[in-house]
């Protein structure tokens, strides 16, 4: 168990609606990331939050975004969503804003199906 | 081209084999060399981390990398079906923050 706490773990969504995909950090950590992994595009990196602040960011579309709450929990809200979005979505957590020199702790990710 | 380029396989090999898995990178500046393992249906976990260049072990498992071809290397010696999962490379360093590059990712099967 990473610690991690990702939910809803499955989604089932029709184009053109708005999710919200919500994630609970590592006892301690403050930094949050989303990634977006497809079997054609492998793990691709979307957004960093670091207590509270967007840190870097990544191949994320306008249709998405993100934040970061006081008490470092996570959501990532898609919206207008297209066939194309379908996915495994992953939050990682890590104690500091660079993660090049620690590990990043995943959830077991949200499956989102567009139909 | 890719900052981290991996053969996805899949790679089959039978149990107790050596397995050797493979990434070449392109950012030298990038000092920071993971291995993250991913099971079916869960989250990528750190297996293995070195820095700079060189080889580091840790059980069964061997990080290595080699800065003069751009070359990062693990090696599983004595490979158990438990093994059998998506092996994730990166790199990462400097001013990349947490715009961190995986590589595609190999799938390795490994069948008693």
């Amino acid at each position: 168990d990473s610690g991690v706490t990702q939910t809803p773990k499955h989604l089932i969504t029709a184009t053109g609606q708005r999710v919200t995909l919500r994630c609970s950090p590592r006892s301690g950590d403050l930094s949050v990331y989303w990634y977006q992994q497809s079997l054609d595009q492998g793990l691709q990196f979307l957004i960093q939050y670091y207590n509270g602040e967007e840190r870097a960011k990544g191949n994320i579309l306008e249709r998405f975004s993100a934040q970061q709450f006081p008490d470092l929990h996570s959501e990532l809200n898609l919206s207008s969503l297209e066939l194309g979005d379908s996915a495994l979505y992953f939050c990682a957590s890590s104690v500091s804003a660079d993660p090049s020199n620690q590990p990043q702790h995943f959830g077991d990710g949200t499956r989102l199906s567009i139909l | 081209q890719k900052e981290v380029e991996q053969d996805p396989g899949p790679l089959s090999v039978p149990e107790g084999a050596i397995v050797s898995l493979n990434c070449t990178y392109s950012n030298s500046a990038f000092q920071y060399f993971m291995w993250y393992r991913q099971y079916s249906r869960k989250g990528p976990e750190l297996l293995m981390y070195t820095y700079s260049s060189g080889n580091k072990e840790d059980g069964r498992f061997t990080a290595q990398v080699d800065k003069s071809s751009k070359y990062i290397s693990l090696f599983i010696r004595d490979s158990q079906p438990s093994d059998s999962a998506t092996y994730l490379c990166l790199n990462a360093g400097g001013t990349s923050y947490g715009k961190l590059t995986f590589g595609q990712g190999t799938i390795l099967t490994v069948h008693p």
